[in-house]
Order: structure tokens, then sequence, then C-alpha cells
């Protein structure tokens, strides 16, 4: 298994608090992502990075802000939590964008937030 | 119309049946896929990635892809009751940092 840990694993906050997710790896790969799961609309990439310090948006990034400040971590912070940001977080990293393998993706174990 | 669809299911097969499963892409630019399984609770875990037209078998999983068509297919041999899970589909442009994934098909394998 690709060592990719998550924390905290679960947590529930009030709306209007701020969060932050942490995702580390030891795997040393260059690029990190954290996606989000919901019922009925799958993954969804929120931010990655291609490198320490780059970072992009991804398709929901709204309410989201990323930083990477060492290869092995990978930040997720909501600024002011709302209910719509309950979900389940997952980070995922890969060695590369090219083909041949390198560019698989794998995951955390995910965190579980809630957001009263 | 999704970039990526998938069946959502639940497709249920006995024990020891071949499941196939299927997954359609809207971007002919698209150059890498993959299919992943998910347990309830749990995070997707890579089950086989392929790039190339054809056949790729790892084990009692094949992966099929058609690129003139856009679609690629997960077959399970001999399906046991422990690979009922959600199966993902995803599908990667190189150069794009965009992996767009499928919502999943949900596999019963019936003992």
């Amino acid at each position: 298994d690709a060592g990719i840990t998550q924390s905290p694993r679960h947590k529930v906050t009030e709306t209007g608090t701020p969060v932050t997710l942490r995702c580390h790896q030891t795997e040393n790969h260059r690029y990190m992502y954290w996606y989000r799961q919901d019922p009925g609309h799958g993954l969804r990439l929120i931010h990655y990075s291609y490198g320490v310090k780059d970072t992009d948006k991804g398709e929901v990034s709204d309410g989201y802000s990323v930083s990477r400040s060492k290869t092995e971590d990978f930040l997720l912070t909501l600024e002011s939590a709302t209910s719509s940001q309950t979900s389940v977080y997952f980070c995922a990293i890969s060695e590369s964008a090219g083909t041949g393998g390198t560019d698989t993706q794998y995951f955390g174990p995910g965190t579980r937030l809630t957001v009263l | 119309q999704k970039e990526v669809e998938q069946n959502s299911g639940p497709l249920s097969v006995p024990e020891g049946a071949i499941a196939s499963l299927n997954c359609t892409y809207s971007d002919r630019g698209s150059q890498s896929f993959f299919w992943y399984r998910q347990y309830s609770g749990k995070s997707p875990e890579l089950i086989m990635f392929i790039y190339s037209n054809g056949d790729k078998e790892d084990g009692r999983f094949t992966a099929q892809l058609n690129k003139a068509s856009q679609y690629v297919s997960l077959l399970i041999r001999d399906s046991q009751p422990s690979d009922s899970a959600t199966y993902l589909c995803a599908v990667f442009t190189s150069g794009t940092y965009k992996y767009i994934f499928g919502t999943g098909t949900r596999l019963k394998v019936l003992a």
C-alpha cells in the first residue's frame, strides 16, 4: 500500500468555523490531490499540487484553499465551513502526470467531515 | 453529457460467474484508463490501468479498451462474494492533471 495518511479521520464541526485536513505521504511523489466524494457525484477534484508551493484549482474549489510547504504534506483548509461541505475527503498521490503507470493515483484512507 | 459514464447498478451476478463492468468517456484525447474498487466506507484501491487498445489481463481481472468507440470495460472472472463493491472508472489526459471519475457501478456477487 502507498504510504498515505490523513488526519483527522473523522471530524464534526460547526458552520462558520475553519477546518484544516492534512495529507501526509512517505512515497516522495510529486503530485498530490484532494477530492471529495458525495453520493451521486462520485469523486470530484478540489485542488491539486504539482510540486512544493505549486497548486491549482479543481472543479469544486470554491470555499477551499490548500498549501504545500513540503513534498510530503498537503493541507486542505475550509475557510468557513458550511453544511454543503459535509463529505468524505480523500487525498491522492501520483508519481507523475505522464503515462506508463507513473500517473496512477493512490488514495489515502479518507476523512469524514460533518458540518453542523 | 457526463465526461465519464457508468451504470450505477447494482449489477448482480452469481458466484463463479463473469461480471462485466462498462465505462464510456467523452474526451478523445484521454490516454490513461483506470479501474478502482471501493468497499463501503473505504478508499478506492487500484485494480488495473490500461493505455493501449485491446485487452490487459491480471489474474481474474481483464481490462478492455476501445479508443475508437470510447469505452473501457472490466471483466471479473470467477466472481467471489468478496468482489462485491463499487467499481470506479477513471480517465486521465496526460499533462492536464485532470482525472475524471465515473460515479461507479455497484457489484453484488451472490453466494
